[in-house]
């Protein structure tokens, strides 16, 4: 069962341009979600996460917006740049152990053009 | 870097053969996870191990088998190997918690032939 579906599968911007991503979620015991960026041949890294209790969270051009009710969080890179191009994904956890049995999307591929 | 080591960083084996890989985890983490990524797809869970016990099983056959040690660094055994099992190992350590972050090792390049 796909808990965690994630749009869109490629995604093509412009350098300087605004990269969105988008998530939704089933489980409502979901109380964690962070996204990851992962180059070629490496794994997974933390970018930015969220809890519940806040609709918005900010860390430099990354942004996170959470929409409980509907059940849907959302990747903003904003200034999107060449080193920006990797493929990205949104998870998502619950639970005493929050933040290392995550759920998965099926990624984001994204391309910054020069 | 995550401080998160795995190895080998490739390996080839051949189908029904059994393969181990190993992971260390990050100084200070006790809880270990697994993931498995197949070429294009994000990371399915496998098992979790917490204070040496498996704390939680993913949708995996039990020839998927683990251990963790004392000093939190872990194994994942595969026995029986199927072609399908050609994937990303990937090794999670994270410290039990609330707001607690997941930090990934490099990965484990496995391709059963």
């Amino acid at each position: 069962q796909q808990q965690v579906k994630q749009s869109p599968q490629s995604l093509i911007v412009q350098k300087g341009g605004i990269s969105i991503i988008n998530c939704a979620y089933e489980n409502t015991a979901f109380d964690y979600f962070p996204w990851y960026q992962q180059f070629p041949g490496k794994g997974p890294a933390l970018l930015i996460a969220i809890r519940p209790d806040v609709s918005e969270k900010k860390e430099g051009r990354f942004t996170i917006s959470f929409n409980k009710s509907a059940k849907q969080f959302s990747l903003h890179i904003m200034d999107s740049q060449p080193g920006d191009s990797a493929t990205y994904f949104c998870a998502a956890s619950g639970g005493q152990t929050s933040g290392s049995r995550l759920t998965f999307g099926e990624g984001t591929q994204l391309t910054v053009n020069p | 870097e995550t401080g998160v080591t795995q190895s080998p960083t490739h390996l080839i084996k051949t189908r029904g053969q059994q393969v181990t890989l190993r992971c260390s985890s990050q100084s200070g983490h006790n809880t270990v996870s697994w993931y498995q990524q197949a070429l294009g797809q994000g990371p399915q869970f496998i098992f979790q191990y917490y204070r040496e016990e498996e704390n939680g099983r993913g949708n995996f056959p039990p020839r998927f088998s683990g251990l963790q040690f004392p000093n939190y660094s872990s194994e994942l055994n595969v026995n029986a190997l199927e072609l399908d099992d050609s994937a990303l190992y990937l090794c999670a350590s994270s410290l039990v918690g609330v707001d607690t972050e997941a930090f990934f090792g490099q990965g484990t390049r496995l391709t059963v032939v």
